[in-house]
């Protein structure tokens, strides 16, 4: 079945350090995988889309990596800031529907 | 950008009773996507609702315990019937996005925290 895993600890850096979250997945061929933001409370807002032809994906402080080989997703917070503190969901998708399956998200914490 | 509201943003319910959750978006939208997040849990797609038809629902979901209305381009009802503790979760509704001309992402709504007791 599939699968999609992100790291399940919390990850705790300090200000100005980069983020780095991980998202893996098995018996899955997407053609897409996006990065959402998930504050406590809220529902999940879209931040980043990488389609499977995609090897990296910029914007502002966020760079998203995607091998299809390794079936693995990097995604950075350049110079992170406690704002940057949420939950981060990846999810993957075959597009013609929208249909999107979702990882189990890792939380971010950025310290002082 | 799409805007979603939903009704209610919480509720503690009785064992056996229903609840219907309201989704509002301030466009139009073929697609609306119904979403149960349990706790510490992800997200997992309880069915896709176009207007016009019946729902989709993904295995494991059943109509019968989730009913949905889709009665315009954009309004959606989620009912949970006959609800039991493991019901309790949070209720979130999305639309397709076309953020940055992505089709592919949606918008969330912020969710209905359900508990049952």
């Amino acid at each position: 079945s599939q699968k999609i895993e992100q790291n399940s600890e919390a990850l705790n850096i300090q200000e100005g350090k980069t983020a780095t979250l991980t998202c893996n997945y098995t018996n899955y061929s997407p053609a897409y995988l996006q990065w959402y933001r998930q504050d406590p409370g809220r529902g999940p807002v879209f931040l980043l889309l990488i389609r499977e032809n995609e090897k990296e994906k910029r914007k502002e402080r966020l760079k998203v990596t995607f091998d299809t080989t390794l079936k693995q997703s990097l995604f950075h917070i350049t110079a992170s800031q406690p704002a940057d503190s949420a939950t981060y969901l990846c999810a993957l998708g075959k597009g013609g529907g929208n249909k999107l399956t979702f990882g189990t998200g890792t939380q971010l914490k950025v310290e002082l | 950008s799409a805007v979603i509201s939903q009704k209610p943003s919480r509720d503690i319910c009785q064992r056996g009773t229903s609840l219907t959750i309201q989704c509002q978006v301030d466009s139009q939208v073929t697609m609306m996507f119904w979403y149960r997040q349990q706790p510490g849990q992800s997200l997992t797609l309880i069915a896709t609702a176009n207007q016009g038809s019946e729902a989709t629902y993904e295995s494991g979901f059943v109509i019968d315990k989730f009913p949905i209305s889709r009665p315009n381009l954009t309004f959606s009802t989620l009912t949970v019937s006959n609800m039991s503790p493991e019901d309790s979760s949070i209720y979130l509704c999305s639309v397709e996005g076309g953020v940055a001309g992505n089709t592919d992402t949606q918008y969330f709504g912020p969710g209905t925290r359900l508990t049952v007791l």
